[in-house]
């Protein structure tokens, strides 16, 4: 089956650590995204990327990494200079029609962070 | 930049009660999409909307896009405990737009 998945499910981590979370798709989306969601609250796009070897900052991008070698994969960075880790990760990917802007998210199960 | 609004941030219903969130921009939209995440989940893709005054069904839910294309609406007939998430509009850009969703609880 198509999808995107996740990598860890659970994830924990001392303060001044940086971590990698990874995703990977397998439906040949040419877009990816990462999101951050806090308890509660909506979500907030951190880093995009259209195709591959190209990324764009999104509204909360400081703190955070990405790349994007391969259509497939577009892992997320988060390092010790982001102040407040602890969330949940969202990535998604769409076929990325961006110029009628009708690009459905397919997500994956998410990964959660916890600084300790 | 473009945003939509969405309201209520939370609703709390009886089950068996009706549930309507709405979703408002400024600017008119080419499209709107909705997504539902329930709890310890992640958002699903539900439907999209392009027409002006499109309505669309799905079981229990009837969605709709506004005849100026600037707002829509998700309403669910007869709430059950499965529909206890939070829904997300969406609206078009580079990347999506999304609304702050709206949390519903059923109470049984």
């Amino acid at each position: 089956d198509g999808g995107i998945t996740q990598s860890p499910k659970y994830l924990f981590r001392k303060e001044g650590q940086n971590v990698t979370l990874s995703c990977e798709q397998n439906l040949n989306h040419d877009a990816m995204y990462w999101y951050r969601q806090d308890p509660g609250q909506g979500l907030r796009l951190i880093y995009y990327s259209q195709i591959v070897n190209d990324f764009q900052k999104g509204d909360i991008a400081e703190g955070y990494s990405v790349s994007r070698e391969k259509k497939e994969s577009f892992p997320l960075t988060v390092t010790s200079a982001q102040k407040n880790p602890t969330a949940f990760y969202l990535c998604a990917s769409s076929d990325g029609t961006f110029v009628s802007g009708a690009n459905v998210l397919t997500f994956g199960a998410g990964s959660r962070l916890t600084v300790l | 930049g473009q945003q939509v609004m969405q309201i209520p941030q939370y609703q709390h219903v009886q089950e068996g009660e009706d549930f309507t969130t709405y979703c408002n921009s400024s600017t008119t939209l080419s499209n709107i999409q909705w997504y539902k995440q329930r709890p310890g989940g992640h958002p699903v893709f539900l439907i999209q909307l392009v027409k002006s005054g499109e309505v669309k069904k799905q079981k229990r839910l009837t969605f709709q896009f506004g005849e100026a294309k600037k707002n829509s609406s998700l309403h669910i007939t007869a709430t059950q405990t499965t529909d206890v998430g939070t829904y997300f509009c969406a609206g078009p850009g580079t990347p999506l737009v999304f609304g702050k969703g709206t949390r519903l609880s059923v109470i049984a």
